[in-house]
């Protein structure tokens, strides 16, 4: 059975510094990896996928993610956190087994940025 | 413009009387999925859908049910609900099949229930 883990529930940054958020998935194989972004009140965004090729993937709003199949990891990055970033964060994996698609969430990183 | 519509987006109901949210997708995608969000849990599925009629479950079924009558709505009932699924509830669809499966699922805004 695939599972998927962000090991950190909150992280507090401030805004202009680097930001790192973890995510390990276990599966067989490489499954279809994503990292969504949800604002307060709001719906799932995507922030970013992979599916194969470059291992490093940019996003929207200045993210970018690598995959390391070493480490069964899909970390996503931001070089400079602004205010707005401020939100929850979840990464995704996404396999196909007889047609059928299955998709599994991580619990969740949630973002505060402060001054 | 392509979106995912819940309805409705708040819910206040009681214990033990039916409920019906609905879900209505505008890009023709064959697959379709229900999850709740719990604080600390994450996002787990409840069913999903592959096709018109063809149903499956999720993670988390127990106490949910669904249709699929036609490829755009996917509705979610609660026959008899009760206080423990108070959750937010959402609604995704994405291609799901043959050359478009590697797109991402497109989220409804979702749908705060509260059963007291």
């Amino acid at each position: 059975a695939q599972s998927v883990t962000q090991p950190d529930i909150h992280i507090t940054v401030s805004e202009g510094a680097s930001l790192e958020l973890r995510c390990n998935y276990s599966y067989g194989a490489t499954p279809y990896l994503f990292w969504y972004v949800q604002s307060p009140g709001q719906g799932l965004q995507l922030l970013l996928k992979y599916f194969s090729g470059d291992t490093l993937v940019q996003g929207i709003k200045g993210f970018e993610a690598e995959f390391k199949r070493s480490q069964s990891s899909f970390n996503l990055r931001k070089p400079s956190v602004h205010w707005s970033d401020a939100a929850e964060y979840f990464c995704a994996v996404v396999t196909y087994s007889g047609g059928y698609q299955k998709v599994t969430f991580g619990t969740g990183t949630k973002l505060q940025v402060i001054p | 413009e392509a979106q995912v519509t819940q309805n409705p987006r708040y819910l206040i109901t009681v214990t033990g009387k039916k409920l019906t949210v609905t879900c209505s997708q505008n890009m023709n995608h064959e697959y379709m999925s229900w999850y709740r969000q719990d604080p600390g849990l994450g996002l787990r599925q409840i069913y999903y859908s592959m096709n018109v009629e063809v149903t499956d479950k999720g993670d988390v079924p127990e106490g949910y049910k669904v249709s699929r009558k036609e490829k755009r709505n996917f509705p979610l009932i609660l026959e008899s609900p009760s206080p423990n699924q108070t959750s937010l509830y959402f609604c995704a669809s994405s291609p799901g099949t043959g050359k478009e499966r590697n797109t991402e699922a497109f989220f409804g805004q979702g749908t705060r229930l509260t059963v007291v």
